[in-house]
């Protein structure tokens, strides 16, 4: 089964970094193109950022782009989105998700998400 | 602003059959796939057809999609109360990057 648990959300003040992590298992890592989508409150699904197999490939919104970067490890089976000047409008529960090809809308499945607050 | 452009609203009742729209360019549905995701109360986004008009299994076929130049559609046959929900579509876009609708709420009456 493939189960994508993700980390490190929590309360943070604007200004100041986050970094988050995704484990991924019960699928071959390396294969696949990963991404990130948030959902601010009440709000719909934004892709913020999608990474290929390899790392080859990066792509980032244009809300996060210069303060986010996404990696993966791919030895060890995880993802992360490094986080820098916060702003209160990131406030969103960021969801781990799998790709399919690096160039598509392809989401399955769906992490259970870890909260970002960003507040003073 | 979502790139996608869906109505924040559609009903029916059940048994019906009712059609979320999704308008984009060519840059995006015009060019490259469409996808659709439902999102029940309080849990998270599905998968519900992949490459325009592709259901997963697990998938009933009263769900289908289809896509025509740069607008998509998702029709629901046979409306039941558990298909009340938020839809969202999504597709690449050629300037890198995914794109999504602003969802439509889906209520049953």
């Amino acid at each position: 089964e493939v189960q994508l648990v993700e980390s490190g959300g929590g309360l943070v003040q604007p200004g100041r970094p986050l970094t988050l992590s995704c484990a991924a298992s019960g699928f071959n890592f390396d294969d696949y193109a990963m991404h990130w989508v948030r959902q601010g409150p009440g709000k719909g699904l934004e892709w913020v950022s999608g990474i290929n197999w390899n790392s080859e490939y990066i792509g980032y919104a244009e809300s996060v782009r210069g303060r986010f970067t996404i990696s993966r490890d791919n030895a060890k089976n995880s993802l992360y989105l490094q986080m820098n000047s916060l702003r209160p409008e990131d406030t969103a529960l960021y969801y781990c998700v799998k790709g399919g090809g690096f160039d598509e809308g392809w989401f399955d499945p769906w992490g259970q998400g870890t909260l970002v607050t960003v507040s003073s | 602003q979502p790139v996608l452009t869906q109505p924040p609203s559609a009903s029916g009742t059940p048994g019906q059959r009712v059609t979320i729209s999704c308008s984009g360019s060519g840059s995006n549905i015009g060019t490259n796939f469409v996808y659709w995701y439902q999102q029940l109360p309080g849990t998270t986004p599905k998968l519900l057809i992949y490459r325009n008009n592709q259901r997963p299994s697990g998938v009933p076929d009263r769900f289908s999609g289809s896509k025509s130049g740069t607008s998509a559609s998702l029709a629901i046959s046979g409306l039941r109360a558990e298909d009340e929900a938020d839809y969202y579509c999504a597709a690449w876009d050629d300037s890198i990057h995914v794109v999504f609708g602003g969802g439509t709420k889906l209520t049953v009456l």
